[in-house]
């Protein structure tokens, strides 16, 4: 089955603690993205990565950092610099970008709903 | 600030009628329409992807695209409860762009 998966699904910490969020596709996409969603507000992206290696801030990506050291994984840390961390956090994948209109579709993972205190 | 409006409801309809859900975005060179569906709790999903204007269909599902307008509607046929949930327009133009969502209730 392909798909992606993202680890834990609820997630709890204190205040002053890093976090790593996990997040692993089996699509063979190239491209990943992280999201967060908060109540009321459309979802805002984080960072994203086209290749391996390479990735690029998002909207809102102060107080957070990524890695993509593979293909298949994208972990976010949500640092204790993050002012307002409590969330849920989405990620996703697509094909590569540029190669057409499909390309852009980008599929979801299940999300991890991280609550600091 | 590229922008995506849709009205957040809630929009309820009766099951089996045609639910109606509307979006209009800020910037003219957008290319690539999607509607994902989001249940309560869960993360959202992709129902419906449209790229030039006119209808799409898929099922009960009709996507319309107005590119002049900048508009881009979703339709659902013949409703379920289970199709309850909320409607999120995302518009691609370099990175993709959201909306806040409409919340959609089936009425049995």
């Amino acid at each position: 089955d392909g798909g992606i998966t993202q680890s834990p699904k609820y997630l709890f910490r204190k205040e002053g603690q890093n976090v790593t969020l996990s997040c692993e596709q089996n699509l063979n996409h190239d491209a990943m993205y992280w999201y967060r969603q908060d109540p009321g507000q459309g979802l805002r992206l984080i960072y994203y990565s086209q290749i391996v290696n390479d990735f690029q801030k998002g909207d809102i990506a102060e107080g957070y950092s990524v890695s993509r050291e593979k293909k298949e994984s994208f972990p976010l840390t949500v640092t204790s610099a993050q002012k307002n961390p409590t969330a849920f956090y989405l990620c996703a994948s697509s094909m590569s970008l540029g190669r057409g209109t499909s390309s852009y579709e980008q599929y979801f993972g299940p999300g991890t709903r991280l609550t600091v205190t | 600030q590229k922008e995506v409006e849709q009205n957040s409801g809630p929009l309820s309809v009766p099951e089996g009628a045609i639910a109606s859900l509307n979006c209009t975005y800020s910037d003219r060179g957008s290319q690539s329409f999607f509607w994902y569906r989001q249940y309560s709790g869960k993360s959202p999903e992709l129902i419906m992807s449209i790229y030039s204007n006119g209808d799409k269909e898929d099922g009960r599902f009709t996507a319309q695209l107005n590119k002049a307008s900048q508009y881009v509607s979703l339709l659902i046929r013949d409703s379920q409860p289970s199709d309850s949930a909320t409607y999120l327009c995302a518009v691609w133009d370099e990175k993709l762009t959201f909306g806040t969502g409409t919340r959609l209730t089936i009425i049995p």
